[in-house]
């Protein structure tokens, strides 16, 4: 039974888009994480947010990210204006008896 | 979080227990040891995850050494479906969600 689910599976943007990630807990859950995977690399942490508030971000999380929850349930990822280094895999996970659970991933392609 | 070292890759034949080490030499007495597997492009997925104790649960074995600066992933009856990379991830469990760390991991293939 999946805790977590991500839309969309697949999303394809220009170069200079605008991109929102989607990401659907089964349960009540109050941490979020966003990581992304780029093609043949290391899985990378971006941003974990609890309580309505970003609690810790990486590097990797710059001026054009942006997390939120909307309607307090989905939690979103948003790429102001993407680039072409912005193609990979983002995972959400979710938090839950010192465990974390991982979305299937949108494939985020940036051309 | 302290660091791990995993060999890059390792073949298991169907049926066989699968055997996977990982050196945590530094880890301090408040970090947990963690191991999540990634089969293709999947969202990884929680395993098992210890202190100093050996533990066990329905998909896998781990076992902590003394000095807990090495642990090991075993699965006892490796299937073709257990071909994945398999991280071995030490971290804080304070309380505080805190985030993970993924190394490059040990990619397991498990063959007929």
């Amino acid at each position: 039974e999946p805790e977590v689910t991500q839309t969309p599976s697949h999303q394809v943007t220009q170069m200079g888009q605008e991109v929102i990630l989607r990401c659907v807990p089964i349960s009540n859950h109050l941490y979020f994480y966003w990581y992304r995977q780029i093609l043949g690399q290391k899985v990378e942490f971006l941003v974990s947010f609890y309580n309505n508030e970003i609690s810790e971000k990486s590097e990797i999380f710059d001026d054009q990210f942006s997390v939120e929850r909307p309607d307090g349930s989905n939690f979103t990822l948003k790429i102001r204006s993407t680039k072409l280094e912005d193609s990979a895999m983002y995972f959400c996970a979710m938090h839950r008896g010192g465990e974390q659970f991982f979305g299937p991933g949108t494939r985020l392609t940036v051309l | 979080d302290a660091k791990t070292t995993q060999p890059p890759s390792m073949d298991c034949a169907e049926g066989r227990a699968a055997n996977l080490p990982c050196n945590h030499s530094t880890i301090s007495g408040n970090e947990y040891v963690y191991w999540y597997r990634q089969i293709h492009s999947q969202g990884p997925q929680y395993i098992i995850h210890g202190l100093k104790n050996n533990e066990t649960n329905e998909m896998a074995s781990l076992i902590i050494t003394e000095d807990r600066k090495s642990s090991t992933l075993i699965l006892p009856h490796a299937t073709l479906r257990d071909t994945a990379v398999y991280y071995c991830i030490v971290r804080s469990n304070t309380g505080t969600a805190s985030k993970l760390t993924f190394g490059t991991g040990t990619r397991l293939q498990v063959t007929l």
